[in-house]
């Protein structure tokens, strides 16, 4: 199993307070992911990073803002959450843009 | 707008048989084609993949079919074992943009003994 771990695994929060979801990797690949997936639409990409410092927008990333200051670490941040961002959360890694993509474990994330 | 589907939320067979799981596509720039299982409260993990330039793909009980006048691709399991219950789904990427993958909303398998 690739080294992927999130923290927290779970939260449950109240709308409008901020919310930052971590993601750490042992395996020292360029390209980090941040994923949601919820009930009738799979998983849809947030934002990704290919390199320390480089981010770039997915398919729904508005409400969240991504930072990445460290090559194992990539971190997701919901500035005021909404109870439309109730979702598990998904962090992928991979070594370069067309090589398959590993998942941790994910975090359920509740707003209240 | 869903680029990748797959139209059957669920699907259950019979242990021993063959399961086949469907995905469509719209997107005609799509060219690499992966499958993923998920486990409940686990990530999903990379199943097998296929890339435009072939037709099938092969490893172990698990076969990967793609028709590109289609845009149709399936995922054959034979035999069906229990431990493959599970949602399985299907992703799609573009050359430009490989990165991007679109995921299709998930089929739940079922396998019965």
């Amino acid at each position: 199993d690739a080294g992927i771990t999130q923290s927290p695994r779970h939260k449950v929060t109240e709308t409008g307070t901020p919310v930052t979801l971590r993601c750490h990797q042992t395996e020292n690949h360029r390209y980090m992911y941040w994923y949601r997936q919820d009930p009738g639409h799979g998983l849809r990409l947030i934002h990704y990073s290919y390199g320390v410092k480089d981010t770039d927008k997915g398919e729904v990333s508005d409400g969240y803002s991504v930072s990445r200051s460290k090559t194992e670490d990539f971190l997701l941040t919901l500035e005021s959450a909404t109870s439309s961002q109730t979702s598990v959360y998904f962090c992928a890694i991979s070594l370069n843009p067309a090589d398959t993509q590993y998942f941790g474990p994910g975090t359920r994330l509740t707003v209240l | 707008d869903q680029q990748v589907k797959q139209n059957s939320p669920s699907l259950s067979v019979q242990e021993g048989r063959i399961s086949i799981l469907n995905c469509d596509y719209t997107n005609s720039m799509f060219d690499y084609f992966l499958w993923y299982k998920k486990y409940p409260a686990e990530g999903p993990t990379f199943l097998i993949s296929i890339s435009s330039i072939k037709d099938k793909n092969e490893d172990g009980r698990f076969t990967v079919f793609l028709n590109k006048s289609a845009k149709h691709l399936s995922l054959h399991i034979v035999p069906s074992q229990p431990g493959d219950s599970a949602v399985y789904f299907c992703a799609a990427s573009a050359i430009e943009g490989a990165q991007k993958l679109v995921f299709g909303q998930g089929t739940r398998l079922t396998i019965n003994p």
